[in-house]
């Protein structure tokens, strides 16, 4: 079975110091791998996915992920985080050929400045 | 902001009753995904619609179902509602159904409350 697990409820860091927000999966093959953002009252938005290719992929708002095949791991970064990057974000796969994706709990992140 | 529209954004049922919840999809996309986001969970797909036929479904029973349109906006329906139906219903549409790949532009979901 999918699962994807964000071993985080809350990251705490500090406006300009580097974050990291993690996220494993538990998938079948080579999935496709995603980061999601979510501010109060919205709805998702797309930051990265990875396909294939280069491990490090480069997303929106300055954040990026590292794709980990051997430890199934996709964690998001960013170099210097902002305090309008607090938000709830969420790591999610698909199965490649399916249509079913499968997101994690959600990581919430707080920026304080 | 993406194209992605959701009506109602809030909604009040009670036990027992049927709702109809309402999604247009962002121009151009032809595949439609429903999501229940509960409280402080993530989301939980239910199922996907690709040029108007299910595409797959989640582990929701056959209570929740849907429609896509011949101009791809979407209907999620559910009836007998319960108590545990009380979530964020997140419509997302994607340009196509691409086995997985795509990048999935989520409207801006609708609140359902059963009482």
């Amino acid at each position: 079975a999918q699962s994807v697990a964000q071993p985080e409820d809350q990251v705490n860091v500090a406006e300009g110091n580097p974050l990291t927000v993690k996220c494993t999966y538990s998938v079948s093959g080579n999935p496709y791998l995603f980061w999601y953002v979510q501010y109060p009252n919205r709805g998702l938005q797309f930051l990265l996915k990875y396909i294939t290719g280069d491990n490090l992929v480069k997303g929106s708002y300055g954040f990026e992920a590292e794709f980990n095949k051997s430890q199934t791991s996709f964690h998001l970064k960013k170099p210097s985080a902002l305090v309008s990057d607090s938000a709830l974000y969420f790591c999610a796969v698909s199965k490649r050929g399916g249509f079913k994706t499968i997101f994690g709990a959600g990581t919430r992140l707080f920026v304080k400045a | 902001e993406t194209g992605v529209t959701q009506s109602p954004t809030h909604l009040i049922k009670t036990r027992g009753q049927q709702v109809t919840l309402r999604c247009s999809s962002q121009s151009g996309h032809n595949t439609v995904s429903w999501y229940q986001q509960a409280l402080g969970q993530g989301p939980q797909f239910i199922f996907q619609y690709y040029r108007e036929e299910e595409n797959g479904r989640g582990n929701f029973p056959p209570r929740f179902s849907g429609l896509q349109f011949p101009n791809y906006s979407s209907e999620l329906n559910v009836n007998a509602l319960e108590l545990d139906d009380s979530a964020l219903y997140l419509c997302a549409s994607s340009l196509d159904r691409s086995g997985g790949r795509e990048t999935q532009y989520f409207g801006p979901g609708t609140r359902l409350l059963v009482l």
